[in-house]
């Protein structure tokens, strides 16, 4: 079974400043996909960046971008210029390329953008 | 907004009753899923329907049902509620069946007194 690890509970980074947020996953499979989901205080889940495992280009999406390691099982978030509206409950998630597409999630970091 | 609406947003109920949240997913999306994200538990997933057809079972309890419609929408019933039901319940959809985005509505909260 996969399992999701998200080692940082809480961050805080004043505004405009750049912050990454650890991930770290056990697979023994060679084709997925993970994903960064967003949960701001209005408790709605956003889809913030997916990265597939068999692409090597880093995924980005305006100010975040991924650092995706293979072979260390890692993928972590960098946000640049950090904005108030950025503060939110983060989820690291990893799906299955075959078979059961469900999400597992790791256990989410608070990220405080301080003004 | 994700496209996918779920109903009500809110619920507050008794031990042993049962309820029925209701979930429509995006326009043209297929597979349906259901998730729990409760305070001990986190984000868990429960089950997944792809065209009217169970696709797939996680951590869902014997308690709970779900199926999915000819016109795709999706209900998920909870009965015999226990204080430890009480979470957000958040239905997601996608495209296809197999991996693919998932977008997720806005959430039940259901609270069980």
């Amino acid at each position: 079974a996969q399992t999701v690890t998200q080692s940082q509970p809480e961050m805080s980074v004043q505004e405009a400043e750049t912050v990454t947020l650890s991930c770290t996953y056990d697979t023994s499979e060679n084709n997925y996909y993970l994903f960064w989901y967003k949960q701001p205080p209005s408790r709605q889940m956003i889809l913030v960046i997916r990265q597939e495992a068999y692409k090597q280009q880093n995924a980005t999406e305006n100010r975040f971008s991924v650092n995706f390691q293979k072979a260390a099982k890692s993928f972590s978030l960098k946000i640049s210029d950090s904005q108030l509206g950025d503060t939110a409950m983060y989820f690291c998630a990893f799906s299955s390329f075959f078979g059961n597409e469900k999400l597992t999630f790791g256990t989410g970091t608070r990220l405080t953008i301080i003004p | 907004d994700s496209g996918v609406t779920q109903t009500p947003k809110h619920l507050i109920t008794a031990t042993g009753q049962r309820v029925t949240l209701r979930c429509s997913p995006r326009s043209g999306d297929l597979s349906v899923y259901w998730y729990q994200q409760s305070l001990d538990q986190g984000l868990q997933f429960l089950i997944q329907y792809y065209n009217g057809e169970e696709r797939a079972k996680g951590n869902i309890l014997e308690r709970f049902s779900a199926q999915q419609f000819p016109d795709l929408h999706s209900e998920l019933n909870l009965s015999s509620l226990e204080l430890g039901d009480s979470a957000l319940y958040f239905c997601a959809s996608s495209v296809l069946a197999g991996v693919d985005t998932q977008y997720f509505g806005p959430g039940t909260r259901l609270t069980v007194l």
